[in-house]
C-alpha cells in the first residue's frame, strides 16, 4: 500500500519552460517532504524539502508548493534545462515517530529538450 | 572522493547463493539505511542502523542481514537468494536519525540479478 504516489511516470518539456512535477500522499501524520533527483547509475540526491508548517519552499529554480487539505505536493522548475532531465522521487515523513523512516514514491522521469 | 560508496556496482549470481553488498560513507553519519529499488520502481526502506545499533527493520525475509561493523560500514548479506531478490539497492547514511528531516545521502547502488 504505497502512501506516497507519483502518477505519472513520465514528463517531457522544452528547454525554458517550466515543469510541474506531482506527489500525493495518504498518510496524514507525514509532516515532512522532500524531493530527491537521481540520474542513471547514481543513487537520489536531496533536491529540496518543505516542512508541513508552510505551503512554499524556494530554492533558485526549484518551488515545492504543499497543499496541506488535498494531500498534494508539486515541484516546479523554472526555468527547466537540460541537466535537469533525471528521475525526481518524491518522500514523505512523520518527524520523530518514524525514525528516520522516508516514504518514496516511485518517480517521475523528467526529459527537458531542446 | 564519494560520500556513500557501495561495492559492487554490479552482482550477478544463481539463485540459493549467499552474496553481500558493502556500504561505506565517510561523512562522519551516526546512520546508515538500506533501501530496495524493485521492478517497479518504488524505493523502500529495509533497515537502518544508529550508531551501530539496529533501529529500523521493516518486513524484510530473514535471509538479509545487515551487519555493521562500525558506524562508517554497513553491509548487507543476503542468503540463499531468490529470483525475487533481484533489485537495485541503495545505502544511504544521514547525520542523525529519529527525525526525517536530516538529508540523506545516497550510495550510486548495487544492481543484484539473481538467475
Amino acid at each position: 500500500d504505497q502512501q506516497v504516489k507519483q502518477n505519472s511516470p513520465s514528463l517531457s518539456v522544452q528547454e525554458g519552460r517550466i515543469s510541474i512535477l506531482n506527489c500525493d500522499y495518504t498518510n496524514s501524520m507525514f509532516d515532512y517532504f522532500l524531493w530527491y533527483k537521481k540520474y542513471p547509475a547514481e543513487g537520489p540526491t536531496f533536491l529540496i524539502s518543505i516542512s508541513s508548517i508552510k505551503d512554499k519552499n524556494e530554492d533558485g529554480r526549484f518551488t515545492v508548493f504543499l497543499n496541506k487539505s488535498a494531500k498534494h505536493l508539486s515541484l516546479h522548475i523554472v526555468p527547466s534545462q537540460p541537466g535537469d532531465s533525471a528521475v525526481y522521487f518524491c518522500a514523505a515523513t512523520s518527524r520523530g515517530s518514524t525514525l528516520g523512516r522516508l516514504y518514496f514514491g516511485r518517480g517521475t522521469q523528467l526529459t527537458v529538450w531542446p | 572522493d564519494t560520500a556513500v560508496s557501495q561495492t559492487p556496482k554490479y552482482l550477478v549470481t544463481q539463485m540459493g547463493n549467499d552474496k553481500s553488498i558493502k556500504c561505506e560513507q565517510n561523512l562522519g553519519h551516526d546512520t546508515m539505511y538500506w533501501y530496495k529499488q524493485d521492478s517497479k520502481k518504488f524505493l523502500k526502506i529495509m533497515f537502518s542502523y544508529n550508531n551501530k545499533e539496529l533501529i529500523i527493520n521493516e518486513t524484510v525475509p530473514n535471509r538479509f542481514s545487515p551487519k555493521s561493523p562500525d558506524k562508517a560500514h554497513l553491509n548487507l548479506h543476503i542468503n540463499s537468494l531468490e529470483l525475487g531478490d533481484s533489485a537495485v539497492y541503495f545505502c544511504a547514511s544521514s547525520q542523525e536519525a529519529g527525525f526525517g528531516t536530516d538529508t540523506q545521502y545516497f550510495g550510486p547502488g548495487t544492481r543484484l540479478t539473481v538467475l
